[in-house]
């Protein structure tokens, strides 16, 4: 199975820049998505990474290292509007690829 | 597309009724998801479909949930009796296909059984 670790909280000022951290263990690699969840809401899409690195998207990136078994979440120029919480999942491996979730970060940010 | 839609979006129950949560997912995907969330456990998978065959159960706590999938637009999860301890949000989800695909997520229903 998968073993997924993430900070249970955050807190930010708005404006700055915050990383969102996720520690990893699978038996199969099979990519990495982060998800946001705003408070009373369903969690949306943010990315997905397969390769290592850095991929950007607007205010957002995500970085991994799967040697290191370790992602993370990068969020820029802060808004209000990104306190949420944040989700790792990894795929499982063996065929199925269904994501297993982190217990998620939630991020406050504040004035 | 109208997204993943779920009923009721709030239920409150007492112990021992059974409840119906019901879930239409999006057009075209193959995969339906049912999940479980609450502050103790985040967020938990209770079983999959795949083309309206169940494949994963192992998530269903026990005897007292079930869950269908009749047709490609239509699922449904059972909990019979409730208890006070499956107080949560419950999510459907769906998407085209398993592997290292996005899930959409429906908004969710949130479920007291007093």
């Amino acid at each position: 199975g998968q073993n997924i670790d993430q900070p249970t909280e955050m807190t930010a000022t708005e404006g700055a820049i915050v990383q969102i951290n996720c520690t990893y263990q699978t038996s199969g690699f099979n990519g990495l998505f982060w998800y946001q969840q705003h408070a009373g809401e369903a969690p949306t899409f943010l990315s997905y990474n397969v390769l290592d690195g850095l991929e950007e998207k607007g205010r957002f990136s995500s970085f991994l290292s799967r040697s290191k078994g370790y992602s993370y979440l990068l969020l820029k120029e802060l808004q209000m509007k990104d306190s949420a919480s944040y989700l790792c999942a990894v795929p499982a491996s063996g065929g199925s690829y269904i994501p297993t979730f982190g217990r998620g970060t939630s991020l406050i940010v504040h004035p | 597309d109208a997204g993943v839609i779920q009923s009721p979006r709030h239920e409150v129950t007492e112990m021992g009724q059974e409840v119906t949560l019901r879930c239409k997912p999006i057009s075209g995907h193959d995969y339906l998801f049912w999940y479980r969330q609450t502050m103790m456990r985040g967020l938990e998978l209770l079983i999959y479909f795949n083309n309206n065959v169940p494949i994963d159960d192992s998530g269903m706590p026990e005897d007292r949930f079930s869950a269908k999938m009749p047709n490609a637009s239509f699922s449904t999860l059972k909990i019979q009796p409730s208890e006070p301890r499956d107080s949560a949000v419950y999510f459907c989800a769906s998407s085209r296909t398993s592997g290292g695909e996005t899930q959409y997520f429906g908004p969710g229903t949130r479920l007291l059984v007093l």
